[in-house]
């Protein structure tokens, strides 16, 4: 079972370049969610789609946007990269509002250096 | 807004020694508490959730967690930790009508033989 899928696992832009996160889970999960992971601040919720054709803005858009492709697959753009989107990103998928409670699935992560 | 504080960002134990990783929570409605587990270049994996009933949720790895609404605290314990335990610990929260997870600061757990 893969579950959750990111690639690439590592990357290094220069300041003003843009790039693609991807992400696909094989669940067929309703709901899928991007984080940023930076050290002491836990995870912060960047983007989450509720359901295929749907996004919404989380604690941190800024700087970012999402496309939910159909419903394995949500990406993640930078478009002009900035040092402060240095982080871990992960990616999420989970089935939600269909009856009992379901925990989130994440991904490995893609680890992002901006210079 | 809700929030979640964890009260440790880093926490050294020897190895058979108990330990208690402390989470406390804001929120003014109602709520479901998790605890995350995060090994080196993973993501999370749940580790135990609190949705209702019982206060007292318990892992299959034994750890435990125990939900106090008075305090508004859901800390993390292991009577006898191991080498494997060693990662980072997140614990979260989501309203009981919402879809989203608020993440604290994480707590990590070292144990040393």
């Amino acid at each position: 079972n893969a579950g959750v899928t990111q690639t690439p696992k590592f990357q290094v832009l220069k300041t003003g370049q843009s790039m693609t996160l991807q992400c696909a889970q094989d669940m067929n999960h309703n709901s899928m969610y991007w984080y940023r992971q930076d050290p002491g601040m836990g995870l912060r919720l960047i983007y989450y789609s509720a359901s295929e054709g749907t996004t919404d803005k989380g604690e941190v858009p800024n700087g970012y946007n999402v496309s939910r492709l159909n419903k394995r697959e949500f990406s993640l753009r930078l478009e002009s990269a900035a040092p402060s989107q240095t982080s871990v990103y992960f990616c999420a998928s989970r089935e939600h509002g269909t009856g009992s409670f379901q925990p989130q699935h994440f991904g490995d992560g893609t680890r992002l250096s901006i210079l | 807004a809700q929030s979640v504080t964890q009260l440790d960002s880093q926490v050294p134990v020897f190895e058979e020694a108990p330990v208690e990783l402390r989470c406390n929570y804001s929120s003014s409605v109602s709520v479901y508490l998790f605890w995350y587990v995060q090994y080196p270049n993973q993501g999370l994996q749940l580790l135990l959730k609190y949705l209702s009933g019982s206060t007292l949720v318990k892992s299959i790895n034994g750890f435990e967690a125990e939900f106090n609404k008075s305090q508004t605290s859901f800390h993390l314990r292991k009577p006898s930790v191991h080498i494997s335990d060693t990662a980072e610990y997140f614990c979260a929260l989501e309203e009981t009508s919402g879809s989203r997870l608020t993440f604290g600061e994480g707590t990590q757990l070292t144990v040393n033989p």
